[in-house]
C-alpha cells in the first residue's frame, strides 16, 4: 500500500535552516508529482511547493519562494523540503502528499512538526 | 487569508444530512477541478472527493461533491459521530500566490 513517512521537524530559531524528508514506498515513486502541504497549529491547510516526477517542474507559494527548496531523489524515493529563513510563522505540522492538486492529494504522509522559536 | 471561503462549522444530528459549501471566483473553481478532504482530529487529510464529484476507492457513497460556476458543495447524508472532522476544499487557481488553494475549512459537529 501506498505509505509516506515525514521526517526531519523539530525546534529551530528564527533565521535558522531544516530539511524535511518524505519516504515513499508502495508505488512507483518517478510516475508521480509529489507536493508539501503545511498547517500552523490550529489553522488551515496551506500548499507550498510541488515537483514533477522528473524534477523538471517545480511550483512554489509565494510565502515561501526564495526560502524553500523542494526536490526529490528517485533512486531513494524521497522527497525534500530545504527551509532556510525561517520564521515564526512558519511553524508548523508539514505533510508531503502525491500528486500535484488536479485530481486531488490521494495519499498523505503523518506530518512532521517544525516549531521556529527562540 | 484564503480565496476559498467555507463556512466555519456545521451540525447536525446523526442520520441527518449536511452540505459545505465551497465559494470562490473565476480564476480557481470556475475554471479547474476541487477535490474535498477530510481531516479528522489529530490525523492527516485524506481525499475525498476529486474531479469534483468523484469518490476515490474506498470512499462510501455517503459523502458527494458537486460544482456550479464559481461554487462547489460537499454532501455528507447518513451523518455518522464519525465523521465529526474538519473538511476542506481544494483546487488550482490561475491567478493568485499559490498555485493550489484550499478553502477555509469547515468543522463538522454530529449532535
Amino acid at each position: 500500500q501506498v505509505q509516506l513517512v515525514e521526517s526531519g521537524g523539530g525546534l529551530v530559531k528564527p533565521g535558522g535552516s531544516l530539511r524535511l524528508s518524505c519516504a515513499a514506498s508502495g508505488f512507483s515513486f518517478s510516475d508521480c508529482y509529489m507536493s508539501w502541504i503545511r498547517q500552523a497549529p490550529g489553522k488551515g491547510l496551506e500548499w507550498l511547493s510541488y515537483i514533477s516526477g522528473s524534477g523538471y517542474t517545480i511550483y512554489y507559494a509565494d510565502s515561501v519562494k526564495g526560502r524553500f527548496t523542494i526536490s526529490r531523489d528517485n533512486a531513494k524515493k524521497s522527497l525534500y523540503l530545504q527551509m532556510h529563513s525561517l520564521r515564526a510563522e512558519d511553524t508548523a505540522v508539514y505533510y508531503c502528499a502525491r500528486g500535484e492538486g488536479g485530481v486531488g492529494f490521494d495519499s498523505w504522509g503523518q506530518g512532521t512538526l517544525v516549531t521556529v522559536s527562540s | 487569508q484564503s480565496v476559498l471561503t467555507q463556512p466555519p462549522s456545521v451540525s447536525a444530528a446523526p442520520g441527518q444530512k449536511v452540505t459545505i459549501s465551497c465559494s470562490g471566483s473565476r480564476s480557481n473553481i470556475g475554471n479547474n477541478y476541487v477535490s474535498w478532504y477530510q481531516q479528522l482530529p489529530g490525523t492527516a487529510p485524506k481525499l475525498l472527493i476529486y474531479e469534483n464529484d468523484n469518490r476515490p476507492s474506498g470512499i462510501p457513497d455517503r459523502f458527494s461533491g458537486s460544482k456550479s460556476g464559481t461554487s462547489a458543495t460537499l454532501g455528507i447524508t447518513g451523518l455518522q459521530t464519525g465523521d465529526e472532522a474538519d473538511y476542506y476544499c481544494g483546487t488550482w487557481d490561475g491567478g493568485l500566490s499559490a498555485p493550489y488553494v484550499f478553502g477555509t475549512g469547515t468543522k463538522v459537529s454530529v449532535l
